[in-house]
């Protein structure tokens, strides 16, 4: 069965930090692009990232771009996403996601920036 | 990068048919076949439903198709059931090589 655990949300003041890390196991992981998606609340879904198998490729959404770095560390199963410049507006779930069709996810980690 | 448009709400009676559009641009949803579909539950992690327009991952009834047609990619549910009481997004590949979501569709079973 294929499981990813979400981990490291919490509260952080605007313009702070933070580092989100997914635990994948029964999959592939290391065979596989790896993404971010995000749902602020009483917003749809939004994709913000992904990363190519060998962690040689990046990309992001208009919406984090600069302010968002994601990688990977193939040998520990685990995708990461370290947030700086954190706005109000990046309050949302964040859910890491398998392959380009997205066909397995966490249950997602909450991220609330707020003063 | 602007999201896909889909029906902010759609609502059927249990055994009825509904289609939810998803209208894209040249740029993404009228380029490439790689259209997906997600049921999303409240509280839940959401659902792969279709991929490649069309096509059903195993394990997902057969009550939920995919089409498309230019720019507009649809996901029709037949039979519905109360447990399709969901939100619906579609999702697709862009020529920026990114992905956009639509803004997502609350499906109401009457």
């Amino acid at each position: 069965e294929v499981q990813l655990v979400e981990s490291g949300g919490g509260l952080v003041q605007p313009g702070g930090s933070l580092r989100l890390s997914c635990v994948v196991s029964g999959f592939t992981f290391s065979g596989h692009w790896m993404h971010w998606v995000r749902q602020a609340p009483g917003k749809g879904l939004e994709w913000i990232s992904r990363i190519k198998h060998d962690g040689s490729i990046t990309m992001y959404a208009d919406s984090v771009r600069g302010r968002f770095t994601i990688s990977r560390d193939n040998a520990k199963n685990t995708l990461y996403l370290q947030m700086n410049g954190l706005r109000g507006e990046d309050t949302a779930v964040y859910y890491c996601t398998t392959r380009d069709w997205f066909d397995h996810w966490g249950q997602g980690s909450l991220v609330i920036v707020s003063s | 990068q602007s999201a896909l448009t889909q029906p902010a709400s759609v609502s059927g009676s249990p055994g009825q048919s509904i289609t939810i559009s998803c209208t894209g641009t040249s740029s993404d949803v009228g380029t490439y076949n790689f259209v997906t579909w997600y049921q999303h539950h409240p509280g839940k992690a959401p659902k792969f439903l279709i991929y490649e327009v069309n096509k059903r991952p195993s394990g997902v009834s057969d009550r939920f198709s995919g089409s498309k047609s230019g720019n507009t990619a649809s996901l029709t549910i037949s039979g519905l059931q109360a447990e399709d009481e969901a939100d619906y997004y579609c999702c697709s590949f862009t020529t920026s090589e990114t992905f956009v979501f639509g803004g997502g569709t609350k499906l109401t079973v009457l």
